[in-house]
């Protein structure tokens, strides 16, 4: 099955520095990428998510590159806030059925 | 328009015991899936479930581990003779279809004792 893997396990960044957080799937078959942030004591919700047929998107200080060749995707967050902390997962789905999560990457923007 | 709900929020449990975990998905999804997060850790995929219907269950144990989407209630996932390494939080999430965003509930987080 899928495999990914997620790197770092833990960023701190301090106030308005950028942070980017990459992950790397194994079935080239994979076309869709989520990612999900993850506050102490919730469920993961979505921030921004990519399909296989494009390169780069951008919602306002977030973004999500893929390289397909590469097998890679990563999260770009700029101008970062104390709210931003969190942990933040990838995730890669074949058939959108099920998702196989990165083991997740802890984000503190110290203000 | 209230997100996925998932209840109880905490549940205790001594071996043994079965533990019954809810989830009513979003409103007019019909798509819903269970996963299982251990500390410090990535979700793991459980179960894919229509209504009525299992459509992927690759990552259930075999064993105690049973869930279902009746046409009329909540999404149940049901643990028997728990063991402590049943100790985790328990996502559901849904989606309107097939290859649609899934949105998460807040999760269960189950203790064994």
């Amino acid at each position: 099955g899928e495999n990914v893997e997620q790197h770092p396990s833990t960023l701190s960044v301090q106030e308005g520095d950028s942070a980017v957080i990459k992950c790397t799937y194994s079935d080239s078959a994979s076309n869709y990428f989520p990612w999900y942030k993850q506050e102490l004591g919730k469920g993961p919700q979505l921030i921004i998510d990519i399909r296989s047929n494009v390169g780069e998107k951008k919602d306002q200080r977030i973004a999500v590159t893929l390289n397909k060749t590469a097998k890679h995707f990563s999260l770009h967050i700029t101008e970062t806030q104390p709210e931003d902390s969190a942990v933040y997962f990838c995730a890669a789905s074949i058939s959108f059925n099920k998702f196989y999560f990165g083991s997740g990457t802890k984000l503190n923007v110290k203000p | 328009n209230a997100g996925v709900m998932q209840n109880p929020r905490h549940l205790v449990r001594r071996r043994g015991q079965e533990a019954r975990l809810r989830c009513s998905p979003m409103k007019g999804h019909s798509h819903v899936y269970w996963y299982r997060q251990l500390p410090e850790e990535g979700l793991k995929f459980m179960v894919y479930l229509q209504k009525e219907n299992i459509i992927d269950e690759s990552g259930m144990p075999k064993e105690r581990f049973s869930a279902e989407f009746p046409k009329e209630g909540p999404s149940i996932l049901r643990i028997q003779q728990v063991v402590r390494g049943d100790s985790a939080a328990y996502f559901c999430a849904s989606s309107v279809g097939r290859e649609d965003i899934q949105y998460f509930g807040a999760g269960t987080r189950l203790s064994v004792l």
